[in-house]
């Protein structure tokens, strides 16, 4: 069954250093998004993906992160000044159409700590 | 105000009964798509249900089942025939037909499946 990857599982990363987190959406998706949770709280959406193109961001998602779309088959989120706040478990998730009856297909996440 | 709401923050049940998780949801959208996830401890994030505004029938998947009242905005999950398997975090989500329908999540429901 195809699924979602995200790479590394774990991060730990340094305050101040910039991480990417990698993602390989289902390969026939077109829409494409990244969550996060911080630690017992509910999932935040933060930025979704279509097109090669941004199309739709939260607040939370502010001018130190971006996402790329490299080649075919990657999707990252790139953290450039990493802050403690910014630990927290980091979802990708693709769906194949962006119509509210589609489902969202979530990878297993990479858990981030900034230390 | 919250577009998603989960007023249990945790849940008891003991094997083999059912229990029902409770989601209410505050949208102006008359197409919308309301979906359940489950979170195990292990962190991922695995799809179980989904029902749309316009269906007439509760869904049903398996042992899970929606019941799924449009007038008072209640998308509630009921699991039938509880397991151990079954402990876990619940979260309750809704996409909605503006923007590009991302995921709006509640804040989850702890569910205990005791022997």
């Amino acid at each position: 069954e195809p699924e979602v990857t995200q790479t590394p599982s774990h991060q730990v990363t340094q305050m101040g250093q910039e991480v990417i987190l990698r993602c390989v959406p289902i390969s026939n998706h077109l829409y494409f998004y990244w969550y996060r949770q911080i630690l017992g709280q509910k999932v935040e959406f933060l930025v979704s993906f279509y097109n090669n193109e941004i199309s739709e961001k939260s607040e939370i998602f502010d001018d130190q992160f971006s996402v790329e779309r490299p080649d075919g088959s990657n999707f990252t989120l790139k953290i450039r000044s990493t802050k403690l706040e910014d630990s927290a478990m980091y979802f990708c998730a693709s769906s194949e159409m962006g119509q509210v009856n589609t489902e969202a297909f979530f990878g297993q996440g990479t858990r981030l700590t900034v230390v | 105000a919250q577009k998603i709401t989960q007023t249990q923050p945790g849940m008891f049940v003991q094997e083999k009964e059912a229990v029902t998780l409770d989601c209410t949801y505050d949208t102006s959208d008359q197409s919308y798509g309301l979906f359940w996830y489950k979170q195990p401890s292990s962190g991922e994030m695995i799809f179980l249900i989904y029902q749309g505004s316009y269906d007439e029938q509760n869904a049903t998947e398996g042992r899970y089942s929606l019941n799924f009242q449009k007038a008072r905005k209640s998308a509630n999950l009921v699991i039938s025939a509880s397991q151990l398997g079954d402990s876990a975090m619940y979260f309750c989500a809704m996409r909605e037909n503006s923007g590009y329908s991302t995921l709006t999540f509640g804040k989850g429901t702890m569910l205990l499946v005791s022997p």
